[in-house]
């Protein structure tokens, strides 16, 4: 079981730029979660997705995105990248979406010049 | 609006020394309480979780207390080991069960 994946580990973007993250979620989970990790703090709940919609959301502009497929997989997406948006973005998959246990991909590091 | 803090944020101990790290929470009203530990650049690995109706959890040398009444968490690592080094981070999910609130974490140095 490969766990949770994410793509590209790292990825370096210009102010202004747009930006799309990929996440596969653990085999047999269903519901996924992105978080944004500023530098020396902690993860902050951007949206869940389950069955193909968004099912919650946290304090994030519309800038933020995001989709999932038929396969469960989910891509987040940034429009008008502001330096701010520099962060570890973090996918969590859970079996369902009040699942207590969600496990985390390892992240991909944004950073926005 | 619940709020996480964690004190301190950062902890530096020699090898073999027990330790306490604190996190406090603003709303009682809270589903269940989780600290996770998270390796520099890494993703976050659960280590304990505790119910709301739970005083404490414990796993290997990990114990986990909850006073929610107080607001308040506490995870007591014994005999520590320089494996042990990374941050450590307490998260609460909202009594509706929905969102997950993390606090800023403790960054624990464990000196060999």
């Amino acid at each position: 079981d490969a766990g949770v994946t994410q793509s590209p580990t790292h990825l370096i973007k210009t102010r202004g730029q747009q930006v799309t993250l990929r996440c596969s979620p653990k085999s047999g989970h269903d519901t996924v979660s992105w978080y944004q990790q500023a530098l020396g703090q902690g993860p902050q709940f951007i949206f869940q997705y389950y069955e193909e919609e968004e099912r919650q959301r946290g304090n994030f502009p519309d800038r933020f995105s995001g989709h999932q497929f038929p396969n469960y997989s989910s891509e987040l997406n940034v429009n008008a990248l502001l330096l701010g948006d520099s962060a570890l973005y973090l996918c969590a998959s859970s079996e369902q979406p009040g699942s207590e246990t969600q496990y985390f991909g390892p992240g991909t590091r944004l950073l926005v010049l | 609006k619940q709020e996480v803090t964690q004190i301190p944020a950062a902890l530096s101990v020699p090898e073999g020394e027990n330790l306490v790290l604190n996190c406090s929470f603003t709303d009682s009203a809270i589903y269940n309480l989780q600290w996770f530990r998270q390796d520099p650049g890494k993703g976050l690995t659960s280590l304990l979780l505790i119910q709301s109706s739970q005083r404490e959890q414990t796993s290997g040398r990990l114990n986990a207390s909850l006073d929610k009444s107080s607001g308040r968490s506490t995870l007591y690592i014994a005999a520590s080991q320089p494996g042990d080094s990374a941050t450590y981070l307490c998260a609460v999910r909202d009594s509706s069960a929905s969102k997950i609130i993390f606090g800023s974490g403790t960054r624990l140095s464990i000196r060999p």
